[in-house]
């Protein structure tokens, strides 16, 4: 069976550090692979998405970055945070875009920028 | 451009009433529709869908039917638990498109 893996599970971090978040993905080869965060109350927010390696879409523009250095690794960056940047961040993977493939969700990093 | 709309409550109920939560979708064709619940601290979790027209999904009490006509996708549950506290999202899909989710609404059920 398929499995998702994210962490860390929380993160706390000044203003002005780097950020790097892992996803990897168990059980599945060349899913699509999405960073959603959540910020304070409830709506998701798309930031990036990947259907193949290397490929990466950009939804916002934003201080932030992905990258997909494996088939089953995906990776949200930035080099200098900023307070409204903390959220919850979310990885999730599809079998593809077909109509009915439903998302898989991580338990998702709750980061918090002080 | 496509959009889910759900009462974003919160909605508080007494453990073993009735639930409904309402989700209504603009779209340009015919697409899937999902129903995800997050409980505090995780992730989402896919809960139900639907592929078409008149299809009744179902999962753990919970269940929702594709209408086509009023574009909905209701969810209900016929006697809920304290356990079912969560936040419920209503989303869509089209082949080769991502997801559109709605705003989610907040149930709290009370013992």
């Amino acid at each position: 069976s398929q499995t998702i893996h994210q962490w860390p599970a929380t993160l706390v971090q000044p203003v002005g550090s780097p950020l790097s978040l892992e996803c990897t993905v168990e059980g599945t080869s060349n899913p699509n692979l999405y960073w959603y965060r959540q910020a304070a109350g409830r709506g998701l927010q798309l930031l990036f998405y990947s259907v193949g390696i290397g490929q990466i879409s950009s939804e916002v523009p934003q201080n932030l970055s992905a990258s997909r250095p494996q088939d089953r690794q995906f990776i949200l960056s930035s080099k200098k945070l900023l307070l409204s940047d903390s959220g919850f961040y979310l990885c999730a993977w599809r079998r593809d875009r077909g109509f009915n493939s439903p998302l898989h969700f991580g338990n998702g990093t709750r980061l918090t920028v002080t | 451009g496509d959009s889910v709309t759900q009462m974003e409550g919160p909605v508080t109920l007494s453990e073993e009433a009735f639930l409904t939560i309402n989700c209504t979708y603009t779209a340009t064709g015919y697409p899937s529709l999902f129903w995800y619940v997050q409980y505090p601290g995780e992730g989402l979790q896919l809960l139900l869908k639907a592929t078409k027209a008149d299809d009744k999904g179902s999962n753990k009490g919970f269940e929702a039917t594709y209408r086509k006509e009023t574009t909905s996708f209701h969810l209900e549950k016929g006697s809920v638990q304290v356990s079912d506290s969560a936040v419920y999202f209503c989303a869509l899909s089209y082949y080769g498109q991502n997801f559109v989710f709605g705003p989610g609404t907040r149930l709290s059920v009370l013992p």
